[in-house]
């Protein structure tokens, strides 16, 4: 089936430093969400993003995060500075259409801020 | 807000026997709803998906059952084998928000015995 890539699988930085994490779509999906699991807990909703804007953030999208998909490439979530609530698996997913239900999800990203 | 309670948190049968996962949901306007299987080291996917006019459906094995008097959400795979082993995860979304963000449970790590 459709695939979303995310690269690194794991990444470790010290607090206080940027990170961009980033996510390769199901090529002719057009809406990118990033969602956020601290080890044990639910996975949480962070944003979405269509059309080169973000359409809908959580309370979890701090002014640290921003996200972009400059000229069709990676989508990416980046963290500056990074904290230590920060330690999380990011998962990256996409749809085809605007409010279609069905999301395909990549691997996650294990971020660990020390 | 949406709230979602997953039960159990783990769970462990024998080849052949039947496993259920439970999640309940506090949002009667939900929507739609899913279940999401979760392997090692990969990324969600997409197991079966029901919207709210819908009680009962199956597919290969598995069964989604929707209670909305009770809000109640059921995965039941029937015959489970080793291959199922993995974490799944119930998510729903709720209409009232206007939001197209999918609220997760908690997950359930399900470990089938040969």
């Amino acid at each position: 089936g459709p695939k979303v890539l995310q690269i690194p699988s794991h990444q470790i930085i010290d607090m206080g430093q940027m990170v961009t994490l980033n996510c390769d779509p199901v090529s002719n999906h057009l809406y990118f969400y990033w969602y956020k699991q601290i080890l044990g807990q639910q996975m949480e909703f962070l944003v979405n993003f269509y059309n080169g804007k973000v359409m809908e953030k959580s309370k979890l999208f701090k002014d640290q995060f921003s996200v972009e998909r400059p000229d069709g490439s990676y989508f990416t979530l980046k963290i500056q500075p990074t904290a230590l609530e920060d330690s999380a698996v990011y998962f990256c997913a996409s749809s085809l259409k605007v409010g279609q239900n069905t999301l395909y999800f990549g691997a996650g990203t294990r971020l660990s801020v020390l | 807000g949406e709230q979602v309670e997953q039960r159990p948190p783990h769970l462990s049968v024998r080849e052949g026997d039947s496993a259920i996962i439970i999640c309940t949901y506090t949002d009667s306007a939900t929507a739609y709803f899913s279940w999401y299987k979760q392997e090692a080291g990969a990324g969600l996917q997409l197991l079966m998906s029901v919207l709210s006019n819908v009680d009962r459906k199956e597919e290969q094995g598995l069964t989604v059952l929707l209670n909305k008097k009770d809000k109640r959400l059921s995965l039941n795979l029937t015959a489970a084998h080793p291959g199922d082993s993995a974490v799944y995860f119930c998510a729903v979304r709720p209409l009232s928000s206007g939001s197209w963000q999918l609220i997760f449970g908690s997950g359930t790590q399900l470990t089938v015995m040969p």
